[in-house]
């Protein structure tokens, strides 16, 4: 009954490195979503994929990039972090209407130093 | 004007109060509507959906007004557990898929 699963928890960088974060879910959702937040922002929409094979861009999508690797897994990278970056990352899934909202990850807290 | 606004709080309140929480969302075409709950450091979870009618959950009722494009959370007999924060959620149908937007959310502290 893992739901959606994200790795790491915890994640500290130095400006200019790279990093892959990981996010799986076992709930057979088509559709899956990365979001950041920050204090007072709320929380934004990254990058999504409305299905297996398919990703796009939502509201942040600058610095990142990611990879829809299968139906289960939906994975964000970044290139090159920036202290702008530090934030707390979720991934979330939900079937493809998203009529019953979504299932989030635990988040993965990122400092860039 | 933010897509969805919320009071940010926080909103201190005593243990048995009924507390009320409103949200307005700015795009007409919205489709459905949710109200979340997110607990300090954690991930947000879904709390209820939001009807036309409206719904009740237990001590939570969900109110929506299309019209007034206004949404609200009451929650009565309030419990030291409820304090959370909660994020109003409001779900569109885009040419890309459905997008939700999340309101920054709403504090609450139930105190004895």
């Amino acid at each position: 009954n893992a739901g959606v699963t994200q790795t790491p928890k915890f994640q500290v960088l130095k400006t200019g490195q790279s990093m892959t974060l990981q996010c799986a879910q076992d709930m057979n959702h088509n559709s899956m979503y990365w979001y950041r937040q920050d204090p007072g922002m709320g929380l934004r929409l990254i990058y999504y994929s409305a299905s297996e094979g398919t990703t796009d861009k939502g509201e942040v999508p600058n610095g990142y990039n990611v990879s829809r690797l299968n139906k289960r897994e939906f994975s964000l990278r970044l290139e090159s972090a920036a202290p702008s970056q530090t934030s707390v990352y979720f991934c979330a899934s939900s079937e493809q209407g998203g009529n019953y909202g979504y299932t989030f990850g635990s988040g993965t807290r990122l400092t860039v130093v | 004007r933010k897509e969805v606004e919320q009071d940010p709080g926080p909103f201190n309140v005593p243990e048995g109060a009924t507390v009320a929480f409103n949200c307005t969302y700015s795009n007409s075409a919205s489709q459905s509507f949710f109200w979340y709950r997110q607990d300090c450091r954690k991930e947000p979870k879904l709390l209820m959906s939001v009807y036309s009618s409206g719904n009740e959950d237990g001590r939570f009722t969900a109110q929506l007004n299309r019209a007034s494009q206004y949404i609200s959370l009451l929650i009565r007999d309030s419990k030291l557990s409820d304090s959370a924060t909660y994020l109003c959620v409001v779900k569109e149908v885009t040419g890309g898929g459905n997008k939700l937007t999340f309101g920054t959310g709403t504090q609450l502290k139930v105190e004895l």
